[in-house]
């Protein structure tokens, strides 16, 4: 069974443009997380969708943005971009599976940097 | 969510248990205790999650004391491959809402496993 997969694996863009990044969860899963993981620092949440709905948003600026397609898998789009958005974004996945929460599956992670 | 508190660092020796600690004395009733860990560049792994219980699964053993303020991660065999940062972190389960999609990370220990 494939795990959460993100693309690109690595993004190059200049300060003021626009990045894209998608993933895709593991098969049945309906929820989609994003994290921020900046050089050096803890892992910053960013957004929860969840049946096509964004549930939840941490403390990011209007221009971090994003959505959940009917197939479940997510794209985070990130505008007006600076140099401080240079990080390494995280996805997670979960089901209906109690057990284990909205942390249990992570990808590897799409690290987006801005020149 | 409540806030956890690490050692920032912790050295094992291969072969010998690994007791990372944590402190979580503002947990609510309703909050569960979740280990990660993270090696370098790569997306978080789950390691394992409790209640109030003692738990064990094939990776390692989490200890909740009874008053839940605390609890230890146990590797009970480190190997080389076990160094990583590790996180400690509590959240609410289900019934909490939109809470229950973020994860709030903090700096973790970083564990390194010396031959």
């Amino acid at each position: 069974e494939a795990g959460v997969t993100q693309s690109p694996t690595h993004l190059i863009k200049t300060r003021g443009q626009q990045a894209t990044l998608r993933c895709s969860p593991i098969s049945g899963h309906t929820s989609v997380y994003w994290y921020q993981q900046a050089l050096g620092l803890g892992l910053q949440f960013l957004l929860w969708y969840d049946e096509g709905e964004e549930r939840n948003r941490g403390n990011f600026p209007p221009r971090f943005s994003g959505r959940q397609f009917p197939n479940y898998s997510s794209e985070l789009n990130v505008n007006a971009l600076e140099l401080e958005d240079s990080a390494l974004y995280l996805c997670a996945s979960s089901g209906t599976n109690r057990d284990r929460g909205p942390g249990a599956f992570f990808g590897q992670g799409t690290r987006l940097t801005v020149v | 969510d409540a806030k956890t508190t690490q050692p920032p660092s912790m050295d094992c020796a291969e072969g010998r248990a690994a007791n990372l600690p944590c402190n979580h004395s503002t947990i609510s009733g309703n909050e569960y205790v979740y280990w990660y860990r993270q090696i370098h560049s790569q997306g978080p792994q789950y390691i394992i999650h409790g209640l109030k219980n003692n738990e064990t699964n094939e990776m390692a053993s989490l200890i909740i004391t009874e008053d839940r303020k605390s609890s230890t991660l146990i590797l009970p065999h480190a190997t080389l491959r076990d160094t990583a940062v590790y996180y400690c972190i509590v959240r609410v389960g289900r019934a909490g809402g939109t809470s229950y999609g973020k994860l709030t990370f903090g700096q973790g220990t970083i564990l390194t496993v010396h031959p």
